[in-house]
């Protein structure tokens, strides 16, 4: 039982560049969740998904899409990086749709430059 | 939407000393408030959470507090000991398909030894 595993652990990126961050958890969980992690600014919500099928926009979705593969698997994608976009990206999952324990990934360290 | 407030940004305390964070949130509508600890390199991991219908929630050196009315909730940690330093993180959601956190900015703890 993996929990919740990222891929890449680090990546770098030029400007208008594009990829995909990678989340897949193994516990059957519903919900999924991204975040980025900013230093002083604690984590923000990107995109969820609460089912399979299902995505939905979080505080900060600007610059990026995200696709629920199925049960689960969830990647992140930013279609042409900015700057900006430079954080630490955290995958999250949680049973039964909500209501309980969110279970983070190891995260990645995006930097563009 | 929902905002949450944590304070302090740091804190350093002797080992065996107690440390307290404190939180308050702006939506009278959350009713979940979980406290997230993350150390060097890893995802969050929750530590304690507490219910709107309940005042006080403890597990072992850990507690939480929820003032309802004045919108404050508080981490205790008694007999700190090196390995509790790490950032440390409340959160605030309200009931829903899929819950979503809103996150404090973090305080970071140093346990001296």
């Amino acid at each position: 039982n993996a929990g919740v595993t990222q891929t890449p652990k680090f990546q770098v990126l030029k400007t208008g560049q594009s990829m995909t961050l990678q989340c897949a958890q193994d516990m059957n969980h519903n919900s999924m969740y991204w975040y980025r992690q900013d230093p002083g600014m604690g984590l923000r919500l990107i995109y969820y998904s609460a089912s399979e099928g299902t995505t939905d926009k979080g505080e900060v979705p600007n610059g990026y899409n995200v696709s629920r593969l199925n049960k689960r698997e969830f990647s992140l994608r930013l279609e042409s990086a900015a700057p900006s976009q430079t954080s630490v990206y955290f995958c999250a999952s949680t049973p039964t749709g909500g209501g309980n324990e969110q279970f983070f990934g190891p995260g990645t360290r995006l930097t563009v430059l | 939407g929902e905002n949450v407030e944590q304070h302090p940004s740091t804190l350093s305390v002797q080992e065996g000393d107690s440390a307290v964070i404190k939180c308050t949130y702006s939506d009278s509508a959350s009713n979940y408030f979980p406290w997230y600890k993350q150390e060097l390199g890893k995802g969050p991991q929750l530590i304690i959470d507490i219910r709107s219908n309940v005042g006080e929630k403890k597990d072992q050196r850990i507690a939480v507090t929820l003032n309802k009315t004045a919108k404050h909730f508080s981490l205790h940690i008694t007999e700190t000991q090196p390995e509790d330093s790490a950032v440390y993180f409340c959160a605030a959601s309200r009931a829903g398909s899929a819950r979503q956190l809103t996150f404090g900015s973090g305080t970071q703890l140093t346990v001296l030894p």
